[in-house]
């Protein structure tokens, strides 16, 4: 079947745009969550979602980044008013109910802000 | 807080060597362990896992044996290949009111010479 999607792949823009992530997760898979992986901080854990819930969005680095999903399928990240600090890899993970289960990654989405 | 500690990389080994890449983790509750690996040009994938004390995961010939009385989560694998050249990642999640979020290492970068 087919695994978590991310789109787009690559994403240029330039300082002050706003951008938005989609993250495609397994189907039937109730728990969605985002990661960011950069140089210099690592893989770090954003937001958890349960259904159309976010039950955790202890992550995210701060109020211009926020997420929603809907349909308790497709999530959406948007980065408002970028910062070259926000260039990163974005990696969506899905799992069938979230817990100790197993998470299943996309390829991620590389943003790069000028 | 919850955190990984990984031996720092480049690990270069020559094939069918014996690899040990060092892992311990900091966790206030009892926490699930993981290996996960990211190949080149690819996304993350689950390695193993371990979900209790004593524990051991196994996957492709890798192994990692939960060790409470030393908080570590060691990867070892007898013989390596060229293919086995990766980057590798240590990882926890801590219950209760366990969403499942993933805390990383930093990533050991192993590369297999043959």
């Amino acid at each position: 079947g087919a695994g978590v999607s991310q789109s787009p792949s690559n994403k240029v823009t330039e300082k002050g745009k706003d951008v938005e992530l989609r993250c495609d997760p397994i189907s039937g898979h109730t728990a969605l969550y985002w990661y960011r992986q950069s140089l210099g901080q690592g893989l770090e854990f954003l937001i958890y979602f349960q259904g159309n819930s976010a039950p955790d969005k202890s992550g995210l680095p701060s109020d211009r980044f926020s997420a929603e999903r809907t349909g308790g399928s497709v999530s959406t990240l948007t980065i408002q008013r970028t910062q070259q600090e926000d260039s990163a890899v974005y990696l969506c993970a899905s799992s069938h109910q979230g817990g100790r289960e197993t998470q299943y990654f996309g390829p991620g989405t590389r943003l790069l802000v000028l | 807080g919850n955190s990984v500690t990984q031996m720092e990389g480049p690990v270069t080994l020559s094939e069918e060597a014996f690899l040990t890449i060092n892992c311990t983790y900091t966790a206030t509750g009892y926490p699930s362990l993981f290996w996960y690996v990211q190949y080149p040009g690819e996304g993350l994938q689950l390695l193993l896992k371990a979900t209790k004390a004593d524990d051991k995961g196994s996957n492709k010939g890798f192994e990692a044996t939960y060790r409470k009385e030393t908080t570590s989560f060691h990867l070892e694998k007898g013989s390596v290949q060229v293919s086995d050249s990766a980057v590798y990642f240590c990882a926890l999640s801590v219950p209760p009111g366990n969403t499942g979020k993933l805390i990383f290492g930093q990533g050991t970068t192993l590369q297999v010479k043959p």
